[in-house]
């Protein structure tokens, strides 16, 4: 079974400055992806990273990096220079290989909000 | 339109209500997902289709009938439902089953059962 962990309900960060949301996981899987996704208040998940298992270097995508620490089994996200516009929830998730690859297994999510 | 679109973005619907929620991908994949969203709980995976074949129903009650007549429609078919069942429908979709494969979402119909 996989488990991700999420221990920050919410988050405050003050605008232009960088954030780390924190996320551990667990799984028996040689193989996995992690991601993490964005939900705003209108709902849409969207997707902001991948990192995989495998991957010795630690994914970025613009503002986004992953901390990626695989024997501490952490996925923590990092957003630089934080905009309004970031203030969303932010859901950690994993899939793994390769009975479970069907199923994206979701954190319960952190509130960030950026205060201007 | 692109990505993943469903409708209705919003419905309110009785306990003696029938309804269908739809789905719709434009990225060419062959896996589509429900998922449930409920208050204050990590999302909950519904159904699978691959290929337009139901590959996994995580014990999801009877009163939820997906269908899935194309790999690029999925229906979501609703009856009797309680009122625990308000909630954020998702729909997502990717490529393939791998680890790396990203599910990409719609943006969620948000269902209130009176």
């Amino acid at each position: 079974a996989q488990k991700i962990t999420q221990t920050q309900p919410g988050m405050f960060v003050q605008e232009k400055e960088a954030v780390t949301l924190d996320c551990t996981y667990d799984t028996s899987d040689q193989s996995y992806g992690l991601f993490w996704y964005k939900q705003p208040s209108s709902g849409e998940m969207i997707f902001l990273i991948y990192q995989g298992s495998y991957d010795e270097q630690n994914a970025t995508e613009g503002r986004y990096s992953l901390n990626f620490q695989k024997a501490r089994k952490s996925a923590n996200l990092v957003i630089s220079a934080s905009q309004l516009g970031d203030s969303a929830m932010y859901f950690c998730a994993m899939r793994g290989n390769p009975y479970s690859a069907r199923q994206l297994t979701f954190g319960s999510g952190t509130q960030l909000t950026v205060l201007p | 339109e692109t990505g993943v679109t469903q409708t209705p973005r919003h419905l309110v619907m009785g306990m003696t209500n029938k309804k269908s929620l739809k789905c719709e991908q434009h990225l060419g994949h062959n896996a589509m997902y429900w998922y449930k969203q409920s208050a204050k709980k990590p999302l909950e995976l519904m159904f699978v289709y691959s290929l337009e074949e139901r590959v996994e129903n995580n014990s999801v009650p009877s009163r939820f009938s997906p269908e899935c007549p194309n790999s690029s429609h999925l229906f979501l078919h609703l009856h009797t439902l309680q009122p625990e069942d308000s909630a954020l429908y998702l729909c997502a979709s990717s490529q393939g089953y791998t680890a790396e494969e990203t599910q990409y979402f719609g943006p969620g119909t948000r269902l209130l059962v009176l």
